[in-house]
């Protein structure tokens, strides 16, 4: 059972760059979320999606982008990376909202804007 | 605005030793409390999770309380082991927009030392 798989794992990019982070599930949850951890915060969410076709955005979504046109799969667009979006990234998906519905959380992705 | 203030922010015992961390919240209103142990390069993976109901909740060695009227939440480990060695977590749920947004604390960091 892979529950949340993201990639990459490790990524540089150089400022301006775009990319795209993967996040895929395999528990058939509708509620999946990114968040970034950076030192010294606790993790802040970027946009979040209640089910397919459906996203919201989060308490930072500024310089990012999400799509949702399947259950499985929730990708992060940064359209124009900077400095500050050096972090580490954190795909979750749940049954349902938060409430009362454990997030599993994918492994990260530490990004390095240059 | 919502925010989780969790203390100490750093915590050293030896194995063996219980151990208490804290949580303070502002969210408001409120629908429920996790706690997250997130060992190094990893995703956070729930411990407990709380409702404005209840009291007290155990997962082994670790137990969580929670005071809804000071709105206060503890998480107590038991006889210490070295895979206890990670960042909790507290995490606070509360409605927005028909979805539940969390809100994170920075974490305690816990090293166990033989």
């Amino acid at each position: 059972n892979a529950g949340v798989t993201q990639t990459p794992k490790f990524q540089v990019l150089k400022t301006g760059q775009s990319m795209t982070l993967q996040c895929a599930q395999d528990m058939n949850h509708e509620y999946m979320s990114w968040y970034r951890q950076d030192p010294g915060m606790g993790l802040r969410l970027i946009h979040y999606s209640v089910g397919a076709g459906i996203t919201d955005q989060g308490e930072v979504p500024n310089g990012y982008n999400v799509s949702r046109s399947t259950t499985e799969d929730f990708p992060l667009r940064l359209l124009s990376a900077a400095p500050s979006q050096t972090s580490v990234y954190f795909c979750a998906s749940s049954y349902s909202a938060p409430r009362g519905s454990e997030a599993f959380f994918g492994q990260g992705t530490r990004l390095t804007v240059v | 605005k919502n925010q989780v203030e969790q203390s100490p922010q750093s915590l050293i015992i030896l194995e063996g030793k219980n151990c208490t961390l804290q949580c303070n919240y502002t969210v408001s209103p409120f629908s429920n409390l996790r706690w997250y142990k997130q060992d190094t390069g990893r995703g956070p993976v729930s411990l407990t999770i709380m409702t404005f109901s209840e009291n007290t909740k155990s997962n082994g060695r670790y137990t969580a309380t929670l005071d809804a009227d000071t709105k206060q939440s503890s998480l107590h480990i038991t006889a210490s082991q070295l895979s206890d060695s990670a960042s909790y977590i507290c995490v606070v749920s509360a409605p927005s927009g028909g979805s539940y947004i969390p809100t994170f604390g920075r974490g305690t960091s816990l090293i166990v030392h033989p």
